[in-house]
């Protein structure tokens, strides 16, 4: 059974700096890997979407990268801001299904 | 923006009570999902559907229904509420293949009190 884990679980950085969010899966066999952003309250947005025959994807600010042999992903945020702050959930596609990690709450401080 | 509706956003109810969470899409996807997430936790995938006529139960065993009669619609239903039913349902669909992404709705936040 695919587990994805998210590490940290909860992140807060001063405006302006660059920061990482982790994310780990156990079934390597999977079509793809996806990051969203949960705003409180709120449904999921999709952010980027790596598929497995890839190794990253960039979008704005945002770097996302894939190393499917050893179960890994990153999202790479370039000079946040506080309209960053949300929870990022990592999610890895199997058989037509996602499975999600507990998410990241990331904070960003003024 | 994705074009995926659901209604109501926010509901409190009584224990017992018959309740129907609509879920909409307007993009002809075939694969749709309700997922439930309490509130911290992560998302739990509770039914699935590959297209009319289809319904499968997901990862996370749940006492709702659903149906889909028709691409662009697929309710989830519990016939009779409970406070353990209180929880956060986010409603998604996706093209089938399995190398799309899957766009979410807002959520439907249910109390059962």
């Amino acid at each position: 059974k695919q587990e994805v884990t998210q590490i940290p679980a909860a992140l807060s950085v001063p405006e302006g700096e660059n920061l990482v969010l982790n994310c780990s899966f156990t079934d390597s066999a999977i079509y793809n890997l996806q990051w969203f952003r949960q705003d409180p309250g709120k449904g999921l947005t999709s952010l980027l979407l790596i598929q497995s025959s890839q190794r990253e994807q960039t979008s704005g600010r945002l770097n996302a990268s894939l190393d499917k042999s050893s179960g890994r992903s990153t999202l790479y945020i370039a000079a946040s801001q506080p309209g960053d702050s949300a929870t990022y959930l990592c999610a890895v596609s199997g058989n037509e299904k996602l499975t999600f990690g507990t998410g990241t709450r990331l904070t960003i401080i003024p | 923006e994705a074009d995926i509706y659901q209604t109501p956003r926010y509901l409190v109810i009584g224990t017992g009570k018959k309740i129907t969470l609509e879920c909409s899409q307007t993009m002809g996807h075939d694969k749709m999902y309700w997922y439930q997430q309490d509130p911290g936790m992560e998302l739990h995938l509770i039914h699935y559907s590959y297209g009319v006529n289809s319904t499968e139960k997901g990862d996370l065993s749940s006492e709702s229904t659903v149906s889909r009669i028709r691409t662009e619609h697929f309710p989830l239903t519990l016939e009779s509420a409970r406070p353990s039913h209180t929880s956060q349902y986010l409603c998604a669909s996706g093209l089938a293949g399995g190398l799309e992404t899957q766009y979410f709705g807002p959520g439907t936040r249910l109390l059962v009190l």
